[in-house]
């Protein structure tokens, strides 16, 4: 297992234009997590999911956002009609979820978008 | 959910010498984590501190809690260049199962 990996890792578009990001985590994690995080900021919670439902998503996250992980594998996290203050570094997570385990986080890379 | 409040912003320290950076926070918590981050990547999980512990050791770190201050302190013991990051505290609070951040604290730690 090589960890969480994130693709692409960087996404240059234009305004307007619709991005897709995918996260495969650790194939023995059941969470999985999207964040965004800005220069000088922390990451930021956008959603996460336990296998294949989707638990929880922010209220900062703007119906131009969705993601799915159909399988309760792989995510895809997709940004609609993009505006430049979507330009950030989108990271994916993931996690094992049990008793008495606690929940630590593996990030991946991290997916950086310019919207121009 | 609630996020931490890192403090210094920013530290500048020589090699060996130990960097110490705090974490404050409103409400009770379940467990506090530190993470680290290097320039243009992803966190990397360093300790987890249960809100029933005191102080816990992983190498040159070593991570306090304070649960009547509601606060966190990680030291960073005999610091190398390599230790040059970002360091996020993450709280967990209640039922959620959200990790949620700070704003963190840039180390710099000069050769």
């Amino acid at each position: 297992d090589t960890g969480v990996s994130q693709d692409p890792r960087h996404k240059i578009t234009k305004r307007g234009q619709n991005v897709t990001f995918r996260c495969d985590p650790i194939s023995e994690h059941n969470r999985l997590y999207w964040y965004r995080q800005t220069l000088g900021q922390g990451p930021e919670f956008l959603t996460y999911f336990q296998n294949e439902a989707q638990l929880e998503k922010s209220r900062l996250l703007s119906d131009r956002f969705s993601a799915e992980r159909p399988k309760g594998s792989f995510s895809t996290l997709e940004i609609q009609r993009t505006e430049q203050g979507d330009s950030a570094m989108y990271l994916c997570a993931s996690s094992f979820a049990g008793p008495d385990v606690a929940n630590v986080l593996t990030f991946g890379a991290g997916s950086r978008l310019t919207v121009l | 959910s609630q996020q931490g409040e890192e403090d210094p912003q920013a530290l500048s320290i020589q090699e060996g010498e130990n960097a110490t950076m705090n974490c404050s926070y409103k409400t009770s918590i379940n467990n506090l984590q530190w993470y680290r981050q290097n320039s243009g990547r992803g966190l990397v999980h360093l300790i987890l501190i249960r809100s029933n512990e005191r102080e816990k050791h992983s190498g040159r770190l070593r991570v306090t809690l304070d649960t009547s201050k509601k606060s966190s302190s990680l030291l960073i013991t005999a610091s190398r260049a390599a230790d040059t990051a970002s360091y996020f505290c993450a709280l967990r609070s209640g039922g959620s199962y959200i990790p949620t951040f700070g704003r963190g604290t840039s180390l710099i730690v000069h050769p």
